[in-house]
């Protein structure tokens, strides 16, 4: 367990406004992500840090931006958000020196109308 | 074709029974494999790592086949705690220090009493 926490666990919002989604660990793994998941594709990796300050593009970061300034913290922006990024949004964190383990946060439902 | 394919179920069966779910991967050079399992509403949570030797955690068996690119987890005397969405997670190659999963959409099991 990497004692992982997000916030908010739920959020509506309506189209074009801006969200940012907090990702918040307590275990100094150095390693996080931002997942989605979505009905039929499983979890898509959005972004990830691979430290403070670095960054770097998953598989879906398109409307994304992502920020780590701290080593217990990650953001996720959605800069305008659109009906497609309706979603459950995960992050999770994984230890440096080998450890492939993933621990996963409880996840935000984020409902754009 | 999916990087990584899974049969989406369910799997209805009885308390008791012996259940095998089978996940294929694309990438032939993937090195690194793995069971998650996710409660419904649920973050998901890693079950076990698969090993080329074979596996076995209590009642749950996990094998990968690379030849056939293949990997499955057999769970034996099914309770009704094991309903839950089985996810099949692979490391590509080149996964690396970043380690980005690839998740299956998962498969979904109903142990009825």
């Amino acid at each position: 367990d990497a004692g992982i926490t997000q916030s908010p666990r739920h959020k509506v919002t309506e189209t074009g406004t801006p969200v940012t989604l907090r990702c918040h660990q307590t275990e100094n793994h150095r390693y996080m992500y931002w997942y989605r998941q979505d009905p039929g594709h499983g979890l898509r990796l959005i972004h990830y840090s691979y430290g403070v300050k670095d960054t770097d593009k998953g598989e879906v970061s398109d409307g994304y931006s992502v920020s780590r300034s701290k080593t217990e913290d990650f953001l996720l922006t959605l800069e305008s958000a659109t009906s497609s990024q309706t979603s459950v949004y995960f992050c999770a964190a994984r230890a440096s020196g080998g450890q492939e383990t993933q621990y996963f946060g409880p996840g935000t439902r984020l409902l754009v109308l | 074709r999916k990087e990584v394919e899974q049969d989406p179920g369910p799997f209805n069966v009885p308390e008791g029974a012996t259940v095998a779910f089978n996940c294929t991967y694309s990438n032939s050079a993937s090195q690194s494999f793995f069971w998650y399992r996710q409660d419904c509403r649920k973050e998901p949570k890693l079950l076990m790592s698969v090993y080329s030797s074979g596996n076995e955690d209590g009642r749950f068996t996990a094998q990968l086949n690379r030849a056939s690119q293949y990997i499955s987890l057999l769970i034996r005397d099914s309770k009704l705690s094991d309903s839950a969405t089985y996810l099949c997670v692979v490391i590509p190659s080149g996964g690396g220090a970043t380690n980005k999963l690839i998740f299956g959409t998962g498969t979904l099991l109903a142990v009825q009493p």
